[in-house]
């Protein structure tokens, strides 16, 4: 069974601070992608990282796809309230074609005003 | 067009009912996955169809029954579900075929057994 740690699992701050967000496996990746959840609906789709090493930048999230394509981090700039909700990280650790995706166990974020 | 929609968005249904999730994908996608998700966890995988063929069940019980008509829609009939089946049912597609495999979700259908 492939495992996907993602932490924190919840995390409370202050608007303006900055915040990371960590996604570890033991296996490699062949692709990783970022969701935002609100209560009550899908996940959307944030970002996706494929290649080893790979920076991508949303606004004020910034993702990191680790060298070796077994981890990743998601940094968020100045935080702001809109910001709130829950973060999932979700593997693909096949070769690729129709697989499901594994995820972390997500995390709570509340940016506090 | 880059939705995913499922109906309906809410569902309340006693244990003899049977009654089905729809979902449909109108970006040319070739494969289509059903997930449940309880409050506060994430998503899990039930099904996954490539090609409008089943390629992945993992050992969800028989009570739910998957079904791809064509490529664009997915169903889910459920029939003598329990309590604990009370979840977010969310359906994603996917191009196929790829080495990667960007998945997108519809918001899901809200479901509770009595």
């Amino acid at each position: 069974t492939q495992l996907l740690e993602q932490s924190p699992q919840f995390l409370s701050i202050q608007e303006g601070e900055n915040l990371t967000v960590y996604c570890n496996s033991s296996s490699v990746f062949s692709s990783l992608q970022w969701y935002r959840q609100e209560p009550g609906e899908g996940p959307v789709l944030l970002v996706t990282v494929v290649t080893g090493g790979e920076v991508k930048k949303l606004k004020r999230l910034t993702f990191q796809f680790g060298d070796a394509r077994k981890d990743s981090s998601l940094h968020i700039t100045a935080a702001q309230p809109g910001d709130t909700g829950l973060y999932l990280c979700a593997g693909l650790y096949s070769g690729g074609g129709a697989d499901g995706l594994t995820f972390g166990k997500g995390t709570h974020l509340i940016i506090q005003p | 067009d880059t939705e995913v929609t499922q109906t309906p968005k809410h569902l309340v249904m006693g244990m003899t009912n049977k009654k089905s999730l729809k979902c449909e994908q109108h970006m040319g996608h070739r494969a289509m996955y059903w997930y449940k998700q309880k409050a506060k966890k994430p998503p899990e995988l039930m099904f996954v169809y490539s090609y409008e063929k089943l390629s992945i069940n993992e050992s969800v019980p028989s009570r739910f029954s998957p079904e791809c008509p064509n490529s664009s829609l997915l169903n889910l009939h459920l029939h003598a579900l329990q309590p604990e089946d009370s979840a977010l049912y969310l359906c994603a597609s996917s191009q196929g075929g790829q080495t990667y495999n960007e998945q997108f979700f519809g918001p899901g259908t809200r479901l509770t057994v009595l």
